[in-house]
């Protein structure tokens, strides 16, 4: 297992338009995060999952956006119609967390997918 | 003003000198990470820490519960070490198991 992986790396789409990021989390992790970042801030929670189930949305993931992780493995973002103000590097990240246990593990970050929007 | 705050923003070091960079949070945490960034790159964990001190190579974190705040320090620092170096905390209690507040980061240039 070579880590997170993110495709694509890059994307670049007109305002309007629906893009979908992909994440591969490392396989025996059981949760995976999504995060935004901006230029010159620190990443944003977006969102996580515990397996399959997605328990937790940020107020800043909006009605355009929607996250799936449907058999428990890899993860998409999806947004629709994008807007300019979309254009950020998304960030996955996975970990292995015991369900009993305190949750502070350590997250194993993508190398980010970073989305322009014309 | 933000619950996680780094300091300084900016740094710029010669190569050799003895680099610190500060966090200080303003909620209990039960942990609290630091990382880097290079530019275009992802995110690599440095560190997690709840208390005390851990040291990897030329890279220290210290963490001081009570006072809310938390150090990263790098010996002999090189220009390989210039990038984005974020703090990031894990509230404690609730149900957020694993999200993360960040701070803003901390740009670290080395110059040689």
């Amino acid at each position: 297992d070579t880590g997170v992986s993110q495709d694509p790396r890059h994307k670049i789409t007109k305002r309007g338009q629906n893009v979908t990021f992909r994440c591969d989390p490392i396989s025996e992790h059981n949760r995976l995060y999504w995060y935004r970042q901006t230029l010159g801030q620190g990443p944003e929670f977006l969102t996580y999952f515990q397996n399959e189930a997605q328990l937790e949305k940020s107020r800043l993931l909006s009605d355009r956006f929607s996250a799936e992780r449907p058999k428990g493995s890899f993860s998409t973002l999806e947004i629709q119609r994008t807007e300019q103000g979309d254009s950020a590097m998304y960030l996955c990240a996975s970990s292995f967390t015991l369900f009993t246990g305190t949750g502070a593990n350590v997250l194993t970050f993508g190398a980010g997918s970073r989305l322009t929007v014309l | 003003k933000n619950e996680v705050e780094q300091s300084p923003q900016n740094l710029t070091a010669q190569e050799g000198e003895f680099i610190t960079i500060n966090c200080s949070y303003s909620v209990g945490i039960s942990a609290l990470h630091w990382l880097q960034q290079h530019p275009g790159g992802g995110i690599v964990s440095l560190f997690m820490l709840s208390s005390g001190k851990k040291k990897h190579g030329r890279l220290i974190a210290t963490i001081n519960i009570q006072e809310k705040h938390s150090s990263l320090h790098i010996t002999a620092s090189h220009p390989r070490d210039s990038a984005v170096y974020i703090c990031a905390v894990k509230r404690a209690g609730g149900t957020s198991y694993g999200k993360l507040t960040f701070g803003q980061g901390t740009i670290l240039t080395v110059h040689p």
